[in-house]
């Protein structure tokens, strides 16, 4: 089974510019989650979609959003770039039972590593 | 709120040696604990995760943790490093009934000596 795939791998971009960035879940997998890592702040939740919806939301500006495809497939968005946004953006997708939560395991893309310049 | 603490940032053994990580974690109820590893310009891989019954638990790799409640620690043990060991390891927590919304730690960069 393949596993969960980002494109692009690597991007960069200019202050002020907006980026789309893609995510293919494990086929099956209807929760998608995205996280942003960077050397000075870490690992940070930005946010999660199941079945369309925005499920959870991390402590990030509204120049962050997202969607979910019926497919499954998620984009996240930035718009106006700014430096500090430069960070490798981390998808991760997890299979959810029909009205289940409980911990099923999330797992990770490889990432796209975006820079700002 | 959740939070993870890792304490030391950089952890060398050598190959052979007894691997230790130690994560504390805070959480006004018992959370689903885990641990992930990355490698060089790759994601994150689940190697062991904590969510009810049994506290000490096996992953892959030869790795496993102890859930200790009164301790609020969820430390990371190999008995016998590798080289291919070397890589940074993160520990997480989510709230229980969730494991979608992962807390991070800030890492340990785990260097294993010939």
């Amino acid at each position: 089974k393949a596993g969960v795939t980002q494109t692009p791998r690597y991007l960069i971009k200019t202050r002020g510019q907006q980026v789309t960035l893609s995510c293919s879940p494990i086929s099956g997998h209807r929760s998608v989650s995205w996280y942003q890592q960077t050397p000075g702040q870490g690992l940070q939740f930005l946010f999660e979609y199941f079945s369309e919806t925005q499920r959870n939301k991390g402590n990030f500006p509204g120049r962050f959003s997202g969607r979910q495809f019926s497919n499954s497939r998620s984009e996240m968005n930035v718009s106006t770039l700014e430096l500090g946004d430069s960070a490798l953006y981390l998808c991760a997708s997890s299979w959810l039972g029909q009205g289940a939560v409980s911990a099923e395991t999330q797992y990770f893309g490889p990432g796209t590593r975006l820079l700002v310049l | 709120a959740q939070s993870v603490t890792q304490l030391g940032s950089h952890v060398s053994v050598s190959e052979g040696a007894l691997v230790l990580l130690r994560c504390n974690y805070s959480s006004s109820v018992p959370p689903y604990l885990f641990w992930y590893v990355q490698y060089p310009n790759q994601g994150l891989q689940l190697l062991l995760k904590y969510t009810t019954g049994a506290t000490l638990v096996k992953g892959i790799n030869g790795f496993e943790a102890e859930f200790k409640k009164s301790e609020t620690s969820f430390h990371l043990t190999k008995p016998s490093a590798h080289m291919s060991d070397a890589a940074e390891y993160f520990c997480a927590v989510s709230p229980a009934g969730s494991a979608r919304q992962l807390t991070f730690g800030s890492g340990t960069q785990l260097t294993v000596l010939p």
